[in-house]
């Protein structure tokens, strides 16, 4: 199984400046010319939503701010300029071989 | 629009049989590359998938939990169904069914989750 860890577990970002998060496969996650990492926001009593697929691409309605990036084993997500409303918990999830989601990443905005 | 909807017993005791039922509307599981998977979170803890099917029937089960899972479907009714059997004290969590294309296996829709309660 392919496991994912994601980096930090938590971190707070002042208002306007830049929140990197870090999602590793244990194994490739990449073939054919896709990498299949994807990013969710979620929010306290909400269910996930979709940020990211297929690394890099942004979903519909997906502010801008929010980026994605990598190959291979390291994936990473990129939001600036962080807004209030980005508070949340951001997961990564793959779906090279069975599907998997990593343990998270709380993001407070200072 | 796309809308998904978990439905559940709320509580159950351990050693039973948890039953869920995802009813969705705005797509058909008869669309070739369609289909529906299963998440869930216990309280203040992360997303773990659990199990999806595909609209030609095909499975796909979390290796951890695949002895205890079925997944199945109604395609008329536009409905999948989880059971978990012999539940302990740790299924106790919020499930999310969701909407997920062959193409590159991301859950695209959601639905608002529904707590179950494993307790004696």
């Amino acid at each position: 199984d392919i496991v994912l860890t994601q980096s930090p577990a938590s971190l707070a970002v002042s208002l306007g400046q830049r929140a990197t998060i870090s999602c590793r496969a244990s194994k490739s996650v990449s073939t054919s010319g896709y990498s299949y990492m994807h990013w969710y926001q979620q929010k306290p009593g909400q269910p996930p939503k979709l940020l990211i697929y297929l690394a890099s691409n942004l979903e519909s309605g997906v502010p801008a701010r929010f980026s994605g990036s990598g190959s291979g084993t390291d994936f990473t997500l990129n939001i600036h300029p962080v807004e209030e409303e980005d508070a949340a918990t951001y997961y990564c999830q793959h779906s090279r071989e069975l599907l998997t989601f990593g343990s998270g990443t709380k993001l407070e905005i200072k | 629009q796309v809308t998904l909807k978990e439905s559940g017993p709320g509580i159950l005791q351990p050693s039973q049989t948890l039953s869920l039922t995802c009813s969705f509307s705005g797509f058909s599981l008869s669309t070739s590359g369609m289909g529906v998977g299963w998440i869930r979170q216990p309280s203040g803890k992360g997303l773990e998938w659990l199990a999806h099917i595909w609209w030609d029937d095909d499975k796909r089960y979390n290796p951890a939990l695949k002895s205890r899972l079925t997944i199945s479907k109604d395609t008329s009714s536009n409905q999948v169904f989880l059971k978990i059997a012999s539940v302990d004290t740790a299924d106790t969590a919020t499930y999310y069914c969701a909407r997920i294309g062959e193409l590159g296996r991301w859950f695209a829709y959601w639905g608002q989750g529904t707590l179950v309660t494993v307790s004696a």
